[in-house]
């Protein structure tokens, strides 16, 4: 699986679009890219993925670059309650269990 | 209600003891996963299973052992072989192991070895 980069920390105002980026310069053609956020002292829980297309569900929006080198998590309108770890993961196979980094701890502020 | 449950949420224990971590779903999925986090850090992974019956090690396997002898539960004990026990424990499943579904988590478990 290829290795994901992400800041470690990000703030956001409440109500604004909260964009959390994700570097995956080595993913493969196969790979899927996934997104779970961890709310504090909870399980994780999952975003979205994607493979190269643009996806968009309920919670948020995954855009993925053409060349598919990095990605962008967008939270149209962020609210306190979206206070959460997020975690940016690439896998090629469905047989692999997740690998999870540190990804990015957002606060959202009123 | 179909989920994961972990209980207990809280669970202390004294050195040199061994606990096991309950759990349990009802979605009837085939793979389950454990992961330990500990402060600040991501998650790890114990071991996991793709199918009843059968379970591999993960990344951290070591001092720990579990079973799966039915599909909706997998167990872990966290033996006294575990130098550093005290963690959050997660617990998840996903609906086959090949599949590129999402896996569902578990509220989890932080056990405190005293």
């Amino acid at each position: 699986d290829a290795k994901t980069t992400q800041p470690p920390s990000m703030d956001c105002a409440e109500g604004r679009a909260a964009n959390l980026p994700c570097n995956h310069s080595t993913i493969s053609g196969n790979e899927y890219v996934y997104w779970y956020r961890q709310i504090h002292s909870q399980g994780p829980q999952y975003i979205i993925h994607g493979l190269k297309n643009n996806e968009t569900n309920e919670m948020a929006s995954l855009i993925i670059t053409e060349d598919r080198k990095s990605s962008t998590l967008i939270l149209p309108h962020a609210t306190l309650r979206d206070t959460a770890v997020y975690y940016c993961i690439a896998r090629n196979s469905g047989n692999t269990p997740l690998v999870f980094g540190k990804g990015t701890r957002l606060s959202v502020i009123a | 209600d179909g989920g994961i449950t972990q209980s207990p949420k809280y669970l202390f224990r004294k050195e040199g003891q061994n606990v096991t971590l309950s759990c349990e779903q009802n979605l009837n999925h085939d793979a389950m996963y454990w992961y330990r986090q500990d402060p600040g850090q991501g998650l790890r992974l114990i071991y996991y299973s793709q199918i009843v019956n059968d379970f591999q090690k993960g990344d951290i396997a070591e001092g720990y052992s579990v079973s799966r002898e039915k599909k909706e539960s997998f167990p872990l004990t966290v033996t006294s072989a575990q130098k550093n026990p005290t963690a959050f424990y997660l617990c998840a499943s996903k609906a086959s192991a090949s599949s590129y579904n999402e896996q569902f988590f578990g509220p989890g478990t932080r056990l405190t070895v005293l």
